[in-house]
């Protein structure tokens, strides 16, 4: 299996800051990396699939970038919708793994 | 706009079965492939299982294989997860999702919103 491992698992921010997280995977993955947002009680929403493509709706402050084992997800200006827990999944060999999990709190 | 409608969880004693149902509805269902997910406090996000479009591939986790199956009914649009044999630590909250593929793989673009199933 690929072990996805995101860091930092919980960051502190204020609006407006920029704020990225890194995701590794345990081999390369080619671009198969995909990013999700999730608030409390709530399902993930895709926000970027296949590395840097932006979902359709998804505010484009939210941008991905990587390939094959390095990966980041940068929030341009961080807004109050954003404090969420945001998750990355690899999708190059099944099964479909994810990572741990990055809490961006205020 | 697409629904995803899980249903079927409860409280479940180990050892006995459960089955889950996805009721999905706002796209057609016969052209996409599907998706369990479940979240397990402590534990993240875990796939599940996956099915086809046309049903001709299912995959499970390893965790799960041999207990779990995935199916579908394209004639209503519903997907399902027969679980059998439940454990303990498969508590947790099991979501429903419909996958956008390409050559990026599968990513889950729409989700239901849960359904908990509780092994006790």
């Amino acid at each position: 299996d690929i072990h996805m491992t995101q860091s930092p698992s919980s960051l502190s921010a204020s609006l407006g800051d920029r704020v990225t997280i890194t995701c590794r995977a345990s081999q390369p993955i080619n671009f198969a990396l995909h990013w999700y947002q999730q608030k409390p009680g709530k399902a993930p929403k895709l926000l970027i699939y296949a590395g840097a493509s932006l979902q359709s709706g998804v505010p484009s402050r939210f941008s991905g970038r990587g390939s094959d084992t390095d990966f980041t997800l940068t929030i341009s200006t961080l807004q109050a919708e954003d404090f969420a827990t945001y998750y990355c999944q690899q999708s190059h060999s099944t099964p479909l793994t994810f990572g741990g999990g990055t809490k961006v709190e205020i | 706009q697409v629904q995803l409608v899980e249903s079927g969880g409860g409280v479940v004693q180990p050892g006995r079965a459960l089955r889950l149902s996805c009721a999905a509805s706002g796209f057609t269902f016969k052209f996409y492939g599907m998706h369990w997910v479940r979240q397990i406090p402590g534990r993240g996000l875990e796939w599940v299982a996956g099915i086809t479009y046309d049903g001709t591939v299912e995959d499970s986790a390893d965790s799960v294989r041999g207990r779990f199956s995935i199916s579908r009914d394209d004639s209503t649009s519903t997907l399902f997860l027969q679980m059998n044999d439940l454990r303990p630590d498969d508590t947790g909250l099991y979501f429903c999702s419909k996958e956008v593929r390409g050559i990026h793989g599968v990513a889950l673009d729409d989700w239901g919103q849960g359904v908990q199933v509780t092994v006790s």
